[in-house]
């Protein structure tokens, strides 16, 4: 399978605790993007990395929550301290280098419930 | 105002009949436009991809854009019971590092 592959499917935690996620993009996709999803709505921006490089965050993404990609492939997406606010599925995208404006293809996201 | 207003209302259509949905957005600035299909607990897969105004068909899909209304709209002929999910519309701007703002999707179930 060569799509966008996300880790854990699901994540249950107790509010205080931190999670991390796991981000595989489309193989030489340099462009990688985390969106959240809650219940009825559609995916809001969260952040965006071109290669290694952090170039946009979103105000929804408060000082508890860090997103990285050491080397210019997978990513990683961190909640500190999480609250029963953040329970979403977080989505993450990739697209391909060639063209800035090329569509982006989603992985099946992460679940995530705060109990 | 929402960048994207999309009505969420549950959609149900028999078997074969044509689907039919649509955005409105605010953003003079969008020029790219997308269909997303999203089966329930999965991520959204693109469907239709487009940019500026005009037609696009894809098989029993059809995605049209009219910028001067702002008004985006997805046709589904023949739909069948594998077409029952949530679409969503997605749009962006030319240069905005391609963030894509959605709408909040309509659920379609298509009953055999």
């Amino acid at each position: 399978d060569t799509g966008v592959s996300q880790n854990p499917r699901h994540k249950i935690t107790k509010r205080g605790q931190n999670v991390t996620f796991r981000c595989d993009p489309i193989s030489e996709h340099n462009r990688l993007y985390w969106y959240r999803q809650t219940l009825g709505q559609g995916p809001e921006f969260l952040t965006y990395f071109q290669n290694e490089a952090q170039l946009e965050k979103s105000r929804l993404l408060s000082d508890r929550f860090s997103a990285e990609r050491p080397k210019g492939s997978f990513s990683t997406l961190e909640i500190q301290r999480t609250e029963q606010g953040d329970s979403a599925m977080y989505l993450c995208a990739s697209s391909a280098r060639t063209d800035p404006n090329s569509p982006l293809h989603f992985g099946n996201g992460t679940r995530l419930t705060v109990t | 105002q929402k960048e994207v207003e999309q009505d969420p209302g549950p959609l149900s259509v028999p078997e074969g009949a044509i689907v039919s949905l649509n955005c409105t957005y605010s953003n003079s600035a969008f020029q790219y436009f997308m269909w997303y299909r999203q089966y329930s607990r999965k991520g959204p897969e693109l469907l239709m991809y487009t940019y500026s105004s005009g037609n696009k068909e894809d098989g029993r899909f059809t995605a049209q854009v009219d910028k001067s209304s702002k008004y985006i709209s997805l046709f589904i002929r023949d739909s069948q019971p594998s077409d029952s999910a949530t679409y969503l519309c997605a749009m962006s701007a030319m240069g905005g590092n391609n963030r894509l703002a959605f709408g909040k999707g309509n659920q379609v179930v298509v009953i055999p």
